[in-house]
């Protein structure tokens, strides 16, 4: 069974740049997307972005020009780079198999933005 | 943009009861882009409904979907201890995949 696992600095200063990484276990990578959402404190869901190994990509709109996602999977990873970070980016970010709907999610890795 | 709008907020309900949640899309979305999804304190979302009206893996046959165009319903039909939780659309397929604000079904 596939599992996903978030892992992140924890705290970030801001205007510094984010870097998540989700370790994919249990499974190919190849023929899945792969999202990532974030979820504020006390508030709803937000869908990021989602990658393909094929290179395909697509971002929220909100977020696209400070957004960058890559994978690699040879260590079954793929990562989440958010540039110039504020305390508005204060959140649980998951990631997730799939690009559209997401059927598999990891447990979540919080982040903090203060200085 | 399309928004979705859930409601009502909150539902208090007992268990055993019947819940009926509801999706709102300000512009038409198409079935095959809709889904839902459970979040309990402190967990990940979890996929319920996606198609609209198609169970994921797993998931007991007490929960499901309905709707078309602007208008999508999650029905759960006896409410068990463990349903009792937020619940999420979520319309996919473009940019941005957008997410309603959630309804909490709560113990009355």
């Amino acid at each position: 069974q596939m599992q996903l696992q978030e892992s992140g600095p924890g705290l970030a200063k801001p205007s510094e740049t984010l870097s998540l990484i989700c370790t994919v276990s249990g499974g190919s990578m190849n023929i899945y997307y792969w999202s990532w959402v974030r979820q504020p404190p006390g508030k709803g869901l937000e869908w990021i972005g989602y990658i393909h190994d094929s290179g395909i990509t697509n971002f929220n709109s909100s977020l696209k020009s400070r957004v960058t996602m890559s994978l690699d999977t040879s260590k079954n990873q793929f990562s989440l780079k958010l540039e110039s970070v504020t305390p508005a980016d204060t959140a649980v970010y998951y990631c997730a198999r799939g690009g559209w709907y997401m059927d598999v999610w990891g447990k979540g890795t919080t982040l903090t933005v203060s200085s | 943009e399309i928004v979705l709008t859930q409601s009502p907020d909150t539902l208090s309900l007992s268990p055993g009861e019947r819940a009926t949640l509801s999706c709102r899309a300000s512009q038409s979305v198409s079935s095959t882009y809709l889904a839902w999804y459970q979040q309990k304190r402190g967990q990940a979302p979890r996929l319920l409904i996606h198609s609209a009206s198609s169970r994921a893996t797993d998931i007991p046959d007490r929960f499901s979907g309905s709707g078309s165009g602007t208008d999508f319903t999650l029905t759960i039909s006896r409410l068990e201890p463990e349903d009792f939780a937020v619940y999420y659309c979520q319309r996919y397929g473009g940019s941005p995949g957008t997410f309603g604000q959630g309804t909490r079904v709560e113990i009355k």
